[in-house]
């Protein structure tokens, strides 16, 4: 069964530019979630995404969005770069993004902004 | 104040030793928790996910969760080099909130 796969792995974006990242979900996951890592804050909670629905948003600028397709891959969009969006991005799918669900988390992309 | 607090160590044991790591919480209404593991490099991998308060065993591996006191614990028996990694606590309320994680090097 293959994991949940993101592309690419790494990026190097300069301040100003936007930038999509790319996840692949586990097959029959509906639920995928992005997380932002970084040395200071940690792991963060982006976003949400149920059957081509963002249903939970975190606490990020505007200039974070996302979509999912009908096939519950996910791509997540970061205009306007800033120095401080440099962090490994993660995906995370589940089932049903439910309490009671285990989330799988691929092995992130990469970002820093120069 | 965060809704996970975990201690970020480092934390440095000879092999064979009990590793012991624990996180606390702030809103007693949580129910589902959970241990993830993070090697350099990689994204962070699910060891253990506990509903309620208790124990769970696996293996090597004991959760732990008091919700009296809102405290949940991990507990790696006869560590190995090989769990050498980043133990990171996380409250699952239809979204992650993880703690600081901390960081375990196992001395062989």
């Amino acid at each position: 069964k293959a994991g949940v796969t993101q592309t690419p792995r790494y990026l190097i974006k300069t301040r100003g530019q936007q930038v999509t990242l790319s996840c692949s979900p586990i097959s029959g996951h509906r639920s995928v979630s992005w997380y932002q890592q970084t040395p200071g804050q940690g792991l963060q909670f982006l976003f949400e995404y149920f059957s081509e629905t963002q249903r939970n948003k975190g606490n990020f600028p505007g200039r974070f969005s996302g979509r999912q397709f009908s096939n519950s891959r996910s791509e997540m969009n970061v205009s306007t770069l800033e120095l401080g969006d440099s962090a490994l991005y993660l995906c995370a799918s589940s089932w049903r993004g439910q309490e009671a669900d285990g989330y799988t988390f691929g092995s992130g992309t990469r970002l820093t902004v120069v | 104040q965060k809704e996970v607090e975990q201690d970020p160590g480092p934390l440095s044991v000879p092999e064979g030793a009990i590793v012991s790591l624990n996180c606390t919480y702030s809103n007693s209404a949580f129910q589902y928790f959970m241990w993830y593991r993070q090697y350099s490099r990689k994204g962070p991998e699910l060891l253990m996910y506990t509903y309620s308060s208790g124990n769970k065993e696996d293996g090597r591996f004991t959760a732990q969760v008091d919700k009296s006191s809102k405290y949940i614990s991990l507990f790696i028996r006869d560590s190995q080099p090989s769990d050498s990694a980043t133990y990171l606590c996380a409250i699952n309320d239809y979204k992650l909130s993880f703690g600081a994680g901390t960081t375990v090097t196992v001395r062989a």
